[in-house]
């Protein structure tokens, strides 16, 4: 089946550091998701990237989406308090309406 | 967050007892599914529902059954809990349509088998 792995598994940066997630696969993928997991909360979409070496941004927050659709990565300019979580992302199959998440990362802000 | 609500929150029980979770949705929703997640393997797949009566099993289904009887729920069971299974459990519903997939979460109940 299909597989996203996730690097780094955690990550602890001073606040005001710059941070980035990344998400890999060894398959093709037609769309990649991100979602944030606050710390004792649920998970929360993001964003969704479907075109090759798309690019978006949401405030401080840039996702892209490799040119090959195999790779995805989440980068945070200048970190803050509010943006420590766990950041999953995750490829859905709209085949069989499945979502394949990865193994996510655990952001730690050092105020 | 979509009308999820999940029972109970927190529960502590024993190896060997039978347990159920359930999830309940007031939205209307066709797909709705269980997710487990533990430290180092995100959140993986249990078994998912595409309708009444319709499901399917997802990445980890071994020693969980589900039902879904009625649209609004879906209730996880483990039949003899083993502390393999002491996890956090989320439900989910995806919204499909117009090439987007969205995921909603419930808050998640978080399972200890002593």
């Amino acid at each position: 089946g299909q597989q996203v792995m996730q690097i780094p598994q955690y990550q602890h940066v001073q606040e005001g550091e710059d941070f980035t997630t990344y998400c890999n696969s060894s398959t093709t993928l037609s769309n990649i998701q991100w979602y944030k997991q606050r710390p004792g909360g649920h998970p929360v979409f993001l964003i969704q990237l479907v075109k090759s070496g798309e690019v978006k941004k949401q405030k401080r927050l840039t996702f892209q989406f490799g040119e090959a659709k195999k790779n995805s990565s989440l980068h945070i300019t200048a970190t803050q308090t509010t943006d420590v979580g766990t950041y999953f992302c995750a490829s859905a199959n709209f085949g069989n309406e499945k979502l394949t998440f990865g193994t996510g990362t655990r952001l730690t802000i050092i105020p | 967050d979509a009308g999820i609500t999940q029972s109970p929150r927190h529960k502590v029980t024993e190896t060997g007892t039978p347990v159920t979770l359930r999830c309940h949705q007031t939205e209307n929703h066709r797909y709705m599914y269980w997710y487990r997640q533990d430290p180092g393997h995100g959140l993986r797949l249990i078994h998912y529902s595409y309708g009444v009566k319709d499901t399917d099993k997802g990445e980890v289904s071994d020693g969980y059954s589900v039902s879904r009887s009625k649209t609004e729920d879906f209730l996880l069971t483990l039949e003899s809990a083993t502390s393999s299974q002491t996890s956090v459990y989320f439900c989910a519903i995806t919204e499909w349509g117009g090439g987007k997939a969205e995921a909603f979460f419930g808050q998640g109940t978080r399972l200890t088998v002593v």
